[in-house]
Parts: C-alpha cells; structure tokens; sequence
C-alpha cells in the first residue's frame, strides 16, 4: 500500500464550479499535512499547510480527519487558473522528509 | 532573490554514460533534497542534507546513483553509468531546517537516457 494515495484523475470541471479532492495516508502517526500544486512542466510549490481544525486561503479549503486519515482540499468558484497538478504531503512526526503523493490532475474548462 | 538553481534544465544521453545533475540552494537554506518523479512512481525523495552532511539515502535506488554537498551552496548528483530506466524529472529543494513544510524546489532537470 502507498504511503499517500490519491485519486490521479483527470477531473475536468466547468469554470466556475465546485471541486474536491481527497487523500488518504497510511501513517498513523503522520504529524503534519500539505497541498502542493504543480502546473505543467513545472516545480511543485506549496499551496497550503492543513491544519486539524480545518482552514481556509481564498477560495481553498483544506480538511483533515485524523481517523479516517485522509486530507481534502476543496476548490470554489474554480478558475481557469486552477488548472494543475494537487500533490497531498504528508510529514511524519520526528521526521524532515516529505511524503508526496502522486497527484490529482484538475483541468477548469471555459 | 534567487531561488534554488538547477543545471542542466535537459539531459539527453547514451546508456552507460555519466550523468552530473548541479544544484545551488537558496541562499541561507541549510536543508537540501534531491527528488526523482516520474508519471509511474510520482515524487520520490532520493536523498537529503542537513548542514551539509547527508542523513537519509535510503531513496537512493543503486549504487549507480551518488550524490555529494561539498558546501552549503552547491550539491550534486551523479548516475553512473545511466540506464534508460533512470529517464525522468530530477528536481531539487531547499529548506530552512526545522521549516519542512516549504520546500522550496528548482525548475528541475529533465533526464532523457537512450
């Protein structure tokens, strides 16, 4: 079983529409969580850190359920922008290194 | 300020060649990662520096690959001798450590081994 497993997609949403994406990692112990984005052909970049009771940056909202241990990220009022690869990381606790998964495509369509 | 700096940007090469893979961190990052993705495998870590010593090669796939951080702004990675398998996306990041959670990454070296 993969450490960090996500849904590879492609999603193809219309613009302007609501999107989710969940991820689940296998490491109870797991400490800390991410969404990294990664457009095409490029580096990934950190979109945003997840924190337990759940947040928000603009139009994203991350979640995190530690029981089930999975991560969501939620995408509102999708932009054409939003076209990228979301990678889920996770981080264990004690640990420097980074768990990513291997991405979930999103394609906003006009 | 400049961000992490990666040479080359595109690799092409014959199996059994050398391959040297350049990376210069940001400036005051003592943290240095090197990754490997592919579409099959995703983002994997192969190795990481902490300070300049290296504290986890367990990504490391072969003997065949090596990688070194003779100072705190410059650190290589080396496959020798390439095979085709070794084609893929090589990138590398820097951190602050402590601050794991913001990588920040280079454009990436993109391995083509024939």
């Amino acid at each position: 079983r993969k450490e960090v497993e996500q849904d590879p997609g492609p999603f193809n949403v219309p613009e302007g529409a609501t999107v989710a994406f969940n991820c689940t990692y296998s490491n109870s112990a797991s400490q800390s969580f991410f969404w990294y984005r990664q457009d095409c052909r490029k580096e990934p970049k950190l979109l945003m850190s997840v924190y337990s009771s759940g947040n928000e940056d603009g139009r994203f909202t991350a979640q995190l359920n530690r029981a089930s241990q999975y991560i969501s990220l939620l995408i509102r009022d999708s932009k054409l922008s939003d076209s990228a690869t979301y990678l889920c990381v996770v981080n264990d606790f004690g640990n420097e290194k980074l768990t990513f998964g291997t991405g979930t495509r999103l394609t906003i369509i006009p | 300020d400049a961000g992490v700096i990666q040479s080359p940007r595109h690799e092409v090469t014959e199996m059994g060649q050398e391959v040297t893979l350049r990376c210069k961190p940001i400036s005051g990052h003592n943290s240095l990662f090197w990754y490997r993705q592919t579409m099959m495998r995703g983002l994997e870590l192969l190795i990481y520096f902490n300070n300049n010593v290296p504290i986890d090669d367990s990504g490391m796939p072969e003997d065949r690959f090596s990688a070194k951080m003779p100072n705190a702004s410059f650190s290589t990675l080396k496959i020798q001798p390439s095979e085709p398998r070794d084609s893929a996306v090589y990138f590398c990041a820097s951190t602050l450590r402590g601050n794991q959670e913001t990588q920040y990454f280079g454009p990436g070296t993109r391995l083509l081994v024939l």
